[in-house]
């Protein structure tokens, strides 16, 4: 079974400024796909970005980019030049190739102070 | 925000109520689930249904009844349901293809629900 973890439940960052929420997770599967997902307040949740475990090469869109890190299980997410619509909680999923389970962590709620 | 929709946006239902929560997709994706959102928990999935079948069933308590009649809408039957029910239901979508593909889910904007 896979598990995800994230161990900031809350963060704050300046407008303009980086920052960067982490997420673990684990999986017994080589071949598996992770998410980070935008959820903001009283809004739908929305994807931010994609990686496929099999391409070493990480993610990209736009303002926000991860560091996938596969040995360590690690798939952090980058937010550069932070505007206040980035306030939201952002969960990290992971799941595997041929199953349908998604599994989200518990949640990062950012906040993007002006 | 349009892909997926849910009805009703907000329930409250004694413990005695029988209700339904609506999902619907204008995606034309094959696969659709329900999860549980509840305060300061992961989000946890209840159903799934690919291709009108049920395929997951995350052990969840039978006072909860999906319904997949095709596959644009699914429902989620509520009955003799307990306080700590309350949550934040959530319908997604998805396009699932036979060999497997890291297909993203598209959420709905949930169902408020509180049992009294």
């Amino acid at each position: 079974a896979q598990t995800v973890t994230q161990s900031q439940p809350e963060m704050s960052v300046q407008e303009a400024e980086t920052v960067t929420l982490s997420c673990t997770y684990d999986t017994s599967e080589n071949n598996y796909y992770l998410f980070w997902y935008k959820q903001p307040p009283s809004r739908q949740m929305i994807l931010v970005i994609r990686q496929e475990a099999y391409k070493q090469q990480n993610a990209t869109e736009n303002r926000f980019s991860v560091n996938f890190q596969k040995a360590a299980k690690s798939f952090s997410l980058k937010i550069s030049d932070s505007q206040l619509g980035d306030t939201a909680m952002y969960f990290c999923a992971c799941r595997d190739n041929y199953g349908q389970n998604f599994v989200f962590g518990p949640g990062t709620r950012l906040s993007a102070l002006p | 925000e349009t892909g997926v929709t849910q009805t009703p946006r907000h329930l409250v239902m004694g413990m005695t109520n029988k209700k339904s929560l609506k999902c619907e997709q204008h995606l034309g994706h094959n696969a659709m689930y329900w999860y549980k959102q509840s305060a300061k928990k992961p989000l946890e999935l209840m159903f799934v249904y690919n291709f009108k079948e049920q395929t997951e069933n995350n052990s969840v308590p039978s006072r909860f009844s999906p319904e997949c009649p095709n596959s644009s809408h699914l429902f989620l039957h509520l009955h003799t349901l307990q306080p700590e029910d309350s949550a934040l239901y959530l319908c997604a979508s998805s396009r699932e293809s036979s060999g497997g593909a890291y297909n993203e889910q598209f959420f709905g904007p949930g169902t408020r629900l509180t049992v009294l």
